[in-house]
């Protein structure tokens, strides 16, 4: 059975701070693995990706995917409170429609 | 990213009554749509895969005489929760995938928060 597994549940850091949040799957025939943030309502796409070691970056965001220990990694430099929010991993198997979602980070900043 | 929007974005029924959450695609033809369900402090739960024109696919454990889900167009899909009760308050969403390049990623609408009372 397809699996995705977030840590930590749960992290509460200090504004300015650096944070690392990790994404590990099982997922038959893996096509890609995606990262969601959500805050009070539905996630928003964050990033999408399909190969191993390039890195995606977005602003103070950066990912990047290790298909050799079935991995990913979402980093968040100068954390700002707004940044707080649950931070959702799916990966996307090949031929399959769903996706397969983790359980999500909890990201506190405090001011 | 695609847009995507789902109405109401917050309903309180009473229990036994039916209620209807709509999704639509505003910017482009959307064959494949999903629905999730998330409980507080839970991750999204996928109930279904709807696809424009056929009957779509529950996951395991979800009754589709309960969760009723019509793909009619391309631009629309809605969840009716019918004889709902108190236990299927949650937080209700659509997401669909996008075309093209964006085709392995799903964009989802606002969200429907539901309360049975």
């Amino acid at each position: 059975e397809d699996k995705v597994v977030q840590s930590p549940l749960s992290l509460v850091v200090h504004e300015g701070d650096t944070v690392t949040l990790n994404c590990s799957y099982e997922v038959t025939n893996f096509r890609s693995l995606l990262w969601y943030k959500q805050e009070k309502k539905a996630p928003t796409f964050l990033f999408m990706l399909t190969s191993s070691g390039i890195e995606k970056k977005s602003g103070r965001l950066s990912s990047i995917l290790d298909k050799k220990e079935l991995s990913s990694i979402l980093n968040i430099t100068a954390t700002q409170t707004g940044d707080s929010a649950i931070y959702l991993c799916a990966g996307h198997p090949q031929g399959a429609q769903k996706l397969v979602f983790g359980q999500g980070t909890r990201l506190t900043i405090n001011p | 990213g695609a847009v995507v929007s789902q109405h109401p974005s917050w309903v309180i029924c009473k229990s036994g009554t039916s209620v209807k959450i709509e999704c639509r695609s505003l910017d482009f033809q959307a064959t494949t749509m999903f629905w999730y369900r998330q409980f507080p402090k839970q991750s999204l739960m996928l109930m279904a895969t709807s696809n424009e024109g056929s009957k779509a696919t529950y996951e395991q454990g979800v009754e589709k005489d309960k969760f009723l889900i019509n793909h009619a167009s391309l631009t629309l899909s809605t969840l009716t929760v019918t004889s709902a009760h108190p236990e299927d308050s949650s937080f209700y969403i659509c997401g669909l995938r996008g075309e093209g390049n964006s085709g392995n990623t799903i964009y989802f609408g606002e969200g429907s928060w539901l309360t049975v009372v």
